[in-house]
């Protein structure tokens, strides 16, 4: 089993929809969870961070369930700019402290 | 501020020759990274270092290594290229504390190794 896995996609969507990700994490002494978003060619680029309390930034909301050991995002109100590869980032924070483990990302296409 | 940059953004190399993909950070940053990202595998973490004069390996070490004189420049030596290490190549860099931070990546070096 992967550490982190995600649903690879893609994702089609027309604009205005709401899209949900998941991503399941197997080292239950993670500690820190963040959601990136790649461009196609580009680098990763942090879209926020995800606490236990669940943050919300604009159109989008993360959510952390540590009981079942996934972290997950949802986009409101898709927009066309929204397309790109959604990367799921878990921090194990143990003895590797710094070893960040990316999911392979979930691909989202929002449609005219 | 030009963040992290890396150079080159392109490279081909034939199989068993050597080369240095370069990595600077003007950030202050203590924490940097190389990562290599392949179709469908995500990045794979290669070598890390928490500051300068101290590397740690990752996910996927063998074939690369790394050396970190200064806190700027985190340098990515491949020692004998092989085509399974034809793949993009990307440097990050992080603040420290009591946590990882963010993580702010270069524009990437695209490899192939023929």
């Amino acid at each position: 089993r992967k550490e982190v896995e995600q649903d690879p996609g893609p994702f089609n969507v027309p604009e205005g929809a709401t899209v949900a990700f998941n991503c399941t994490y197997s080292n239950s002494a993670s500690q820190s969870f963040f959601w990136y978003r790649q461009d196609c060619r580009k680098e990763p680029k942090l879209l926020m961070s995800v606490y236990s309390s669940g943050n919300e930034d604009g159109r989008f909301t993360a959510q952390l369930n540590r009981a079942s050991q996934y972290i997950s995002l949802l986009i409101r109100d898709s927009k066309l700019s929204d397309s790109a590869t959604y990367l799921c980032v878990v921090n194990p924070m143990g003895g590797g402290g710094f070893k960040t483990i990316f999911g392979a990302g979930t691909r989202l296409f929002v449609k005219a | 501020n030009a963040g992290v940059t890396q150079t080159p953004k392109f490279q081909v190399l034939k199989t068993g020759q050597s080369m240095t993909l370069q990595c600077a950070q003007d950030m202050n940053h203590e924490y940097m990274s190389w990562y290599r990202q392949d179709p469908g595998m995500g990045l794979r973490l290669i070598h890390y270092s928490v500051g300068a004069g101290i590397t740690d390996q990752g996910e996927v070490p063998n074939g690369y290594n790394v050396s970190r004189s200064t806190t700027e420049d985190f340098p990515l030596r491949l020692l004998s290229a092989a085509p399974s290490q034809t793949s993009v190549y990307f440097c990050a860099s992080s603040p420290t504390g009591t946590q990882p931070y963010e993580q702010y990546f270069g524009p990437g070096t695209r490899l192939t190794v023929t």
